[in-house]
Order: structure tokens, then sequence, then C-alpha cells
């Protein structure tokens, strides 16, 4: 069975500033790897994702996020936010043979304030 | 193009009464995904479609549940009865064949009185 712990329930930010959201996963098999986003009463959007390759993965509007296999982490990352970032983050694990079948965290809010 | 479409947005029902979701993928997605999130908890898996088969119905809570999709196309997602804890937002979501992105819908909003 797996399980994804998103570390951080609220995460306030000035704009500008840098944010990290921390995501770690535990799993037996191999697992593809997803940050997703949810504005304000919007559905979910798909930030990045890991299949395979190189660990460092760029996503739309700046974001990138790290896999590290050796501590199974998963960790989104952005240089300098805006008040648009606001929005609730989830990170997401599934398993390779069952591709859309997620295991989600608890999930993120990031708060950006001026 | 339209995006995944879910309705209705917002049920507000008695428990035992009967309530049915509804959602209409984007055009030509063969898969279909409802996953759930109760409040304050994390977004659970209930099913996938591949076309109009169950593939997966593993996340699925009980007998009071029950999913349909029809000709392939839309499906509806049927509670019935409705209890207090099934209270939540219900997200439906859809992909191409293979290792096609997931979009997902704005979810509805179930409130269970």
């Amino acid at each position: 069975a797996q399980s994804v712990t998103q570390l951080d329930s609220q995460v306030p930010v000035f704009e500008e500033a840098p944010v990290e959201l921390r995501c770690n996963y535990s799993s037996s098999v191999s697992v593809y790897l997803f940050w997703y986003v949810q504005y304000p009463n919007q559905g979910l959007q798909l930030l990045l994702k890991y299949l395979s390759g190189s660990t460092l993965v760029k996503g739309i509007n700046g974001f990138e996020a790290e896999f590290n296999k050796s501590q199974t982490s998963f960790h989104l990352r952005k240089p300098s936010v805006h008040i648009s970032d606001t929005a609730e983050y989830f990170c997401a694990v599934s398993e390779s043979d069952s591709w859309g079948k997620f295991q989600f965290g608890a999930g993120t809010q990031v708060v950006v304030t001026p | 193009e339209a995006g995944v479409t879910q309705f209705p947005s917002h049920s507000v029902i008695e428990k035992g009464q009967t309530v049915t979701l509804r959602c209409d993928p984007i055009s030509g997605h063969d898969n279909l995904y409802w996953y759930r999130r109760v409040m304050g908890k994390e977004i659970k898996f209930l099913l996938h479609f591949v076309k109009e088969s169950k593939q997966d119905e593993s996340g699925m809570p009980n007998n009071r549940f029950l999913a349909e999709r029809t000709g392939g196309t839309y499906s509806t997602l049927k509670v019935q009865p409705a209890e207090l804890e099934d209270s939540g937002v219900y997200f439906c979501a859809s992909s191409q064949e293979g290792f096609g992105e997931l979009f997902f819908g704005e979810g509805s909003r179930l409130t269970v009185l």
C-alpha cells in the first residue's frame, strides 16, 4: 500500500519570496509522482509530473520539483511567488501499473500576501 | 474545447434521500475517474471507467454508491440512501488512452443534513 504525506497543511509566504512544499511518500513498487494545484472554485490542475529520467522536473507557472528516491520525497519549489499562486497544492502518487489511480496527500494551502 | 463538466455544483439533501451526480468528460476521453474529498481529509479514489466498463472500483465505499457510464460517454454517481458521512466534494476526471494527463472537473459539493 502507498501513502503520501504533505508535512505542512498551510504555508504563509510573502510575495516574491521563495516557497517549498514538502511531500514524502511510501510505496513498495515503482511509482509516478505528481503535483496538482487547485485554485479557488476550480478543478485540480496538473503542475508537473515525474515518470522517469531527470530527477529535476519543471512544470507550469515557474514551479519545479525534485524526485529523491533515497529519501522518498518529491518536494515542490518556486523561487519567487505571486499573489496568484495562492491555492491548495496536492502531491499525488500513482503506481506504475495503475495510471490515474492516485493516492493524494492531504494538501497544502499556500497563502501569498503582499 | 470544453473541459470536464460536473453537475450539480452543489447539492444539499436530507439523510436518507438519493442524489445523482453527473460528469461529462472531455470528448474522446475513454478513461473516466471519480474521486471524493471528505471534509478535512485526502482526496480519495473511487473508481475508474474505461469506456463503459468499470476497470477498477476498489475505492467505492459501500453498496450505497452506484456508478454508471452510459455508452462510454457521460457518467453518473448515485448515492442511495445518503448518509451524513457522504458529505464532501466529488471530483470527476478524464484522460485519453495510455498515459494521458488527467483533467479534473470543478467538483460537485454534496452536503447531507
